[in-house]
């Protein structure tokens, strides 16, 4: 069974600049995540999704930070203008039920 | 906001000893989980424990959810350098809060050295 898939690996972008990135859940997920994990830090979610409808967005900086799930499988998250503090590595978790998440590599990006 | 604290942040360890990594919260939660996270890869799922008192076995690692489902611990027996990784716990809240996504930890740098 293919895991999560994420691209890019990795991107440097300038601040104030925009960056987007995506995600392919495991086939037949519905739940779809997007956490931040600062260095050091645990994973902060972002953004959940139940097929392509938002669950839970209360933590997502939405002035600066937008996600979106169409058809309900895969995602894209973008960041737009881009801040040195949204430094960190993007990870895109899926799940059949709620309890298990299933993650992807991430995305680690540095912004300068 | 639920919070889940882990304890200790660091710990460096001789290859053969044992340890214990705690997971505490005022929180009641439906489930737990562990994952380990190795440098440049995502967290890997290692357990869930969903029952107060539960406890799991795998190989070398023994996880134990607290009675009142506010807490969990993680024991290795005897390890290795292969167990070096970031542990984190993740609760997921109950059902009738609404909130579904796990809430992580910040997470117990572990490194075991040869």
């Amino acid at each position: 069974e293919a895991g999560v898939a994420q691209s890019p690996r990795y991107k440097i972008i300038e601040k104030r600049q925009s960056v987007a990135f995506w995600c392919n859940p495991i086939s037949g997920h519905a739940t779809l995540y997007w956490y931040q994990q600062i260095l050091g830090q645990g994973p902060k979610l972002l953004i959940q999704f139940q097929n392509n409808g938002v669950v839970d967005d209360s933590q997502l900086p939405k002035d600066r930070f937008s996600a979106e799930r169409l058809k309900g499988v895969d995602s894209t998250l973008k960041i737009q203008p881009a801040k040195l503090e949204d430094s960190a590595v993007y990870l895109c978790a899926s799940s059949l039920e709620a309890d298990e998440a299933f993650f992807g590599q991430g995305t680690r990006l540095t912004v300068v | 906001t639920q919070l889940l604290e882990q304890s200790p942040q660091f710990l460096s360890i001789q290859e053969g000893e044992n340890l214990t990594v705690y997971c505490n919260s005022s929180s009641v939660f439906s489930s737990l989980q562990w994952y380990r996270q190795e440098p440049g890869e995502g967290p890997v799922l290692l357990v869930t424990v969903v029952t107060g008192g539960e406890v799991k076995k795998l190989k070398r690692l023994t996880f134990q959810f607290g009675d009142a489902r506010k807490d969990s611990s993680l024991h290795i027996t005897a390890a290795q350098p292969g167990d070096t990784g970031l542990y984190l716990c993740a609760g997921s809240s109950p059902r009738d809060t609404g909130r579904r996504a796990l809430t992580f930890g910040s997470g117990t740098r572990l490194q075991v050295q040869p």
